[in-house]
């Protein structure tokens, strides 16, 4: 079974572009979670999508947004970059069974504005 | 708002030393608890998680981590290290009424052969 597929896997970009991140998560998994990850602050959650549906969202600007497909695959995206939005972003599947929750993850997609 | 925290953010350890990771969350109520690892150049992976039931929980490679719930505490162990577990340890906190998978800083653990 294919893991986590992450595309690009680096980007570089100058401020006030903007991004689109890439994810295909597991086949037969529904659920997709986004992540933040900087050196000294962890991995900060940005959202969660359940068949195509924003089921959680953590706190970061407007600037970020993403979508679901309904074949599960999830895009991210970031308007209006900063230096800030420098980081490698995770994406997560899960099967969404209360009995096994589990994050698969994928390489991430390291992002670098100048 | 729900926090998760790590006490030590770098690690360093011989070979056979025992470990303990520290990691206190804030949220109240009900709390699904994991711990990721990240070995160098490879994916995030589960090592354990604690559900319910016994509070003391055994994961892959000789960890376990003990739920103390007075205390808010999900650490993690292991009683004799290896070199083979250099790698970046998460604990991470889920909550019961939202829904959201939150994680800490992390702590980078070194061994040293």
């Amino acid at each position: 079974k294919a893991g986590v597929t992450q595309t690009p896997r680096y980007l570089i970009k100058t401020r006030g572009q903007q991004v689109t991140l890439s994810c295909s998560p597991i086949s037969g998994h529904r659920s997709v979670s986004w992540y933040q990850q900087t050196p000294g602050q962890g991995l900060q959650f940005l959202f969660e999508y359940f068949s195509e549906t924003q089921r959680n969202k953590g706190n970061f600007p407007g600037r970020f947004s993403g979508r679901q497909f309904s074949n599960s695959r999830s895009e991210m995206n970031v308007s209006t970059l900063e230096l800030g939005d420098s980081a490698l972003y995770l994406c997560a599947s899960s099967p969404d069974r209360i009995s096994d929750e589990k994050l698969f993850f994928g390489s991430g997609t390291q992002l670098s504005v100048l | 708002a729900q926090s998760v925290s790590q006490h030590n953010h770098h690690v360093i350890l011989s070979e056979a030393a025992s470990l303990e990771l520290g990691c206190n969350y804030s949220y109240g109520g009900t709390v699904n608890l994991f711990w990721y690892v990240q070995y160098p150049g490879q994916h995030l992976q589960l090592l354990l998680k604690y559900f319910s039931g016994d509070p003391l929980v055994k994961g892959i490679k000789g960890f376990e981590a003990e739920f103390i719930k007075s205390k808010f505490s999900f650490n993690l162990r292991k009683p004799s290290v290896q070199w083979s577990d250099t790698a970046e340890y998460f604990c991470a906190v889920k909550s019961g009424n939202t829904g959201k998978l939150i994680f800490g800083q992390g702590t980078t653990l070194q061994v040293k052969p």
